[in-house]
């Protein structure tokens, strides 16, 4: 059975980072792709970047280049992202979501950061 | 940067037919994928590359894409099709994907 299991819940204060994990199983990680996208309460998804597991290639959405570092762990199968510089609009449900079978058949089952003071 | 424009909402009667469009300059050249997420859940993928629908999901869906213009069809609609649609494209790089603001449907 294929799935992807998020860290849990976070509370940091703004200016400072948080990590989120994203540990797959079920289907073959290394040949798959692994985005992050998140969902502030009520509001849409937001496309944050993405990996390659296999070649670890990154592709960052420009809003947030040079503040999410995507990296990933082949021997525990786990996708990790983290977030620095954390402000209170960063306030949301992040998830993972993998190729397994088809693109972005696999998501987790997010992970809710709140930046709070 | 790149965006995908998806009308807010759309309203249709069980049993009647519901399309979903999103508009985007890169799509005549790159694919589309449809997410379906209701409350308090996780996205799920209905459709990926254009036309293309994951086992499991019902025939009542089907996708198509001409020009800068995806749509998303649900044929008889039922009251499980509630909730919000949303649609994925990258950009005319394929390195930077986007999703559409989403649609809710409401089955009235």
């Amino acid at each position: 059975q294929m799935q992807l299991v998020q860290s849990g819940p976070e509370v940091r204060k703004p200016g400072t980072s948080v990590k989120v994990s994203c540990k797959a199983s079920g289907f073959i990680f290394a040949s798959s792709s692994v985005q992050w996208v998140r969902q502030a309460r009520g509001q849409g998804l937001e496309w944050i970047g993405w990996i390659v597991a296999g070649s670890e290639n990154t592709k960052y959405a420009q809003k947030f280049q040079g503040r999410v570092t995507i990296t990933r762990d082949m021997s525990t199968s786990t996708a990790y992202m983290e977030v620095s510089g954390l402000k209170f609009e960063d306030t949301a449900v992040y998830y993972c979501a993998a190729d397994a079978n088809y693109p972005l058949d696999c998501w987790g089952q997010g992970t809710l950061v709140t930046v709070s003071s | 940067s790149y965006e995908l424009t998806q009308p807010p909402s759309v309203s249709v009667s069980p049993g009647q037919t519901a399309r979903i469009t999103c508009s985007g300059d890169a799509l005549p050249d790159q694919y589309v994928y449809w997410y379906h997420q209701k409350p308090g859940q996780a996205p799920a993928v209905i459709m990926y590359k254009d036309t293309e629908r994951p086992s499991g999901i019902p025939e009542r869906f089907s996708g198509s894409s001409s020009g800068t213009v995806a749509t998303l069809t649900i044929s008889e609609v039922q009251a499980e099709d509630e909730g919000d649609y949303y649609c994925q494209s990258p950009d005319s790089s394929g390195n930077y994907w986007v999703f559409g603001g989403g649609t809710k449907l409401t089955v009235l």
